[in-house]
């Protein structure tokens, strides 16, 4: 079994809509993060969680939030989704090293009409 | 403001050929640069990782070299074969607070490794 899921796979919504995204590990690492990769952009961080307790914002968090229901689940959310949200969605999780290699899930892609 | 650039955004070498990706970093507080191999329907997976305390380092097939001076590191694929063909990601990170931070990732180099 995978790591790291996630769920959906594939989604697609209309404009308005909200929208989860889900994300579980069992690797029992605390650290968890959320990503959003769009063609020729990379990856840009979203939001990331060091803890159950500890939620912080990434470099592209407007029109998004997050919930960090347990260690191993983490979710994020569009409260209201537009179309330039349309991207592919990555959750990663890392553990507690100085060096934090980055696991990540296989992705959600998500489309907003 | 973009932290890490990442050169070229795509690259197509022959079988058995070297291919070289370069990335280079604003930040001086960066002291892990990993790269990342990403395949089509995959999410990103770690490839090779370097400190600024070496100049470089090979596993396998796979060597980043590291200019602390210049802020400036380079995946290069020695013998590239047809499975080499991905997107790769160069990144970068500060150990400060733990390393926690999310990683600061260039655009990206779509490889085609051409049989």
């Amino acid at each position: 079994d995978a790591d790291v899921t996630q769920t959906p796979r594939n989604r697609i919504t209309k404009t308005g809509k909200r929208i989860m995204l889900e994300c579980s590990q069992t690797k029992g690492h605390d650290r968890m993060y959320w990503y959003r990769q769009d063609p020729g952009l990379g990856l840009q961080l979203i939001y990331y969680s060091f803890d159950v307790k500890d939620i912080n914002k990434g470099e592209i968090s407007d029109g998004y939030s997050v919930s960090r229901q347990a260690q191993a689940k983490f979710s994020l959310s569009l409260e209201s989704a537009i179309p330039n949200q349309t991207a592919l969605y990555f959750c990663a999780t890392s553990g507690a090293s100085s060096y934090n290699e980055q696991f990540f899930g296989p992705g959600t892609r998500l489309t907003v009409l | 403001q973009q932290q890490v650039k990442q050169s070229p955004q795509s690259l197509i070498v022959q079988k058995g050929g070297i291919s070289i990706i370069n990335c280079a970093y604003e930040n001086t507080a960066f002291d892990y640069f990993p790269w990342y191999q990403q395949f089509p329907g995959k999410g990103p997976a770690l490839l090779i990782a370097i400190r600024p305390d070496v100049s470089e380092k090979k596993e396998g097939r796979f060597t980043i070299s590291f200019n602390k001076s210049a802020k400036q590191f380079s995946l290069h694929i020695m013998d590239s074969q047809p499975g080499d063909s991905a997107t790769y990601f160069c990144a970068a990170n500060t150990s400060s607070g733990g390393g926690a931070d999310g990683l600061t990732f260039g655009k990206g180099t779509h490889l085609i490794i051409q049989p």
